[in-house]
């Protein structure tokens, strides 16, 4: 089955913290990875990833792709409280996107 | 910012009842999806839909499931004869290419309770 996996599954750390999230994947012939943030309904797009070895920065968020390794992290340092949710990455194939478990990360005060 | 509007927000059904469920796609967008969340559990792809036809479906999208774009601006799913395990959050996505680079762009969810 075509998966996609993330990791952990959730994670606690207290404000000033730096994360870092993991997917992994199955498939090698993809055209895009993407990360997403779903605090209480529909995900919020991130980044999208579509060449290794290259980071994507958004303030306080990266996050790189590893085609060699099937593999992406996303990185969040000095995390605060806004930062609580949970995080997809997606894998874009043909003509569907396959998200991952997801990684609940909750940041306490 | 343009964005991917759904409605309802939430339906109430009872189970073996016909829902339809609407979106309306950012205006310039060719390719269309349905997800589905059950509470707690990941975001499951169900239908891609591109110039008026499906392009690829999932396991889970079965007879009971259609799709269909009416009018050129809406974008539906009918759920024929409701089961319990429908009830979750279903989200509309377009995007405007699909696995080029492009990114997912969602709905804010229509909740569906089966009852």
């Amino acid at each position: 089955e075509d998966k996609v996996v993330q990791s952990p599954l959730s994670l606690v750390v207290h404000e000033g913290d730096t994360v870092t999230l993991n997917c992994s994947y199955e498939v090698t012939n993809f055209r895009s990875l993407l990360w997403y943030k779903q605090e209480k309904k529909a995900p919020t797009f991130l980044f999208m990833l579509t060449s290794s070895g290259i980071e994507k920065k958004s303030g306080r968020l990266s996050s790189i792709l590893d085609k060699k390794e099937l593999s992406s992290i996303l990185n969040i340092t000095a995390t605060q409280t806004g930062d609580s949710a949970i995080y997809l990455c997606a894998r874009g194939g043909t003509y569907k996107y396959i998200f991952g478990t997801g990684t609940r990360l909750k940041v306490l005060a | 910012e343009p964005e991917v509007t759904q409605t309802p927000s939430h339906q109430v059904t009872q189970m073996g009842q016909e829902v339809i469920l609407r979106c309306v796609p950012i205006s310039n967008h060719l390719y269309f999806y349905w997800y589905r969340q059950i509470l707690g559990q990941k975001v499951e792809f169900l239908v891609s839909f591109y110039n008026n036809e499906i392009s690829e479906k999932s396991e889970i999208f079965d007879d009971q499931f259609s799709v269909e774009r009416p009018d050129g601006s809406n974008f539906t799913l009918k759920i024929r004869s409701t089961k319990l395990e429908d009830s979750a959050m279903y989200f509309c996505a377009s995007s405007e290419e699909t696995g080029l680079g492009e990114k997912l762009f969602f709905g804010s969810g229509t909740q569906l309770s089966v009852l």
